[in-house]
């Protein structure tokens, strides 16, 4: 089965600096794609960028960036200019194909961020 | 644009009683619906995956059930709870097999 991990348990930056969160991933698929979500406080989930394995530019939506190096299985998020309500924690998941034939996410365990003002 | 809406929002049962969360998609036709729980400071497990109305897969034993009886509409269910199924429990959509977008949550505790 595919893996997802993110070692860092939680990070504390202070606003409007830039911050790294790690995921390194395990795959046997020549094809796949990786996600970030982030759940904040309330429990909300929201997606916030996709990227798939056969591009090499790495995805950029607004203040969020990726650092997907391919050979070492990586997928960093970057978070520029952070603001306080940044704070939450940041989930990284990988798309898996179940014996059935269809999909499933699978989750790392998620890295606490808080934005510190 | 699409909203998702999930009931109740949250729940306390005891231990053996029935339970049925619902999930309800407005504003896209025929997506994919999901079924995933949360344990409390834990990660996202998916349970249950529907790509059409009356299909449902098993992704993990729960001892929980899923049932998709409208195109629009997501049922998880058990007749006999266990404190172990206490948690988060979101539902989610997609337009194929990509990014999934996810409702509010129901929090449920079982005593």
């Amino acid at each position: 089965a595919q893996k997802v991990t993110q070692t860092q348990t939680s990070i504390s930056v202070v606003e409007k600096t830039t911050v790294t969160m790690d995921c390194v991933y395990e795959t046997r698929d020549s094809s796949y794609f990786l996600f970030w979500y982030k759940q904040t406080a309330s429990g909300e989930i929201v997606f916030l960028i996709r990227q798939d394995s056969y591009k090499k530019e790495n995805a950029t939506v607004g203040h969020y960036s990726l650092n997907f190096q391919k050979p070492k299985s990586s997928i960093g998020l970057i978070i520029t200019a952070t603001q306080i309500e940044d704070s939450a924690v940041y989930f990284c998941a990988m798309r898996e194909g179940t014996p059935s034939g269809s999909w499933q996410l699978i989750f790392g365990s998620g890295t606490q961020l808080t934005v510190m003002p | 644009a699409q909203t998702i809406h999930q009931w109740p929002v949250a729940e306390i049962k005891a231990v053996g009683s029935p339970l049925s969360l619902g999930c309800t998609i407005k504003g896209k036709s025929s997506p994919n619906l999901y079924w995933y729980w949360q344990a409390t400071g834990g990660t996202l497990q998916q349970l249950f995956y529907s790509i059409t109305v009356g299909q449902v897969e098993s992704v993990v034993q729960l001892n929980l059930s899923a049932s998709r009886p409208k195109d629009d509409q997501f049922i998880l269910s058990t007749e006999k709870l266990l404190l172990s199924h206490s948690g988060f429990y979101l539902c989610a959509w997609s337009l194929r097999d990509y990014e999934q977008y996810f409702g509010p949550g129901t929090r449920l505790t079982v005593l």
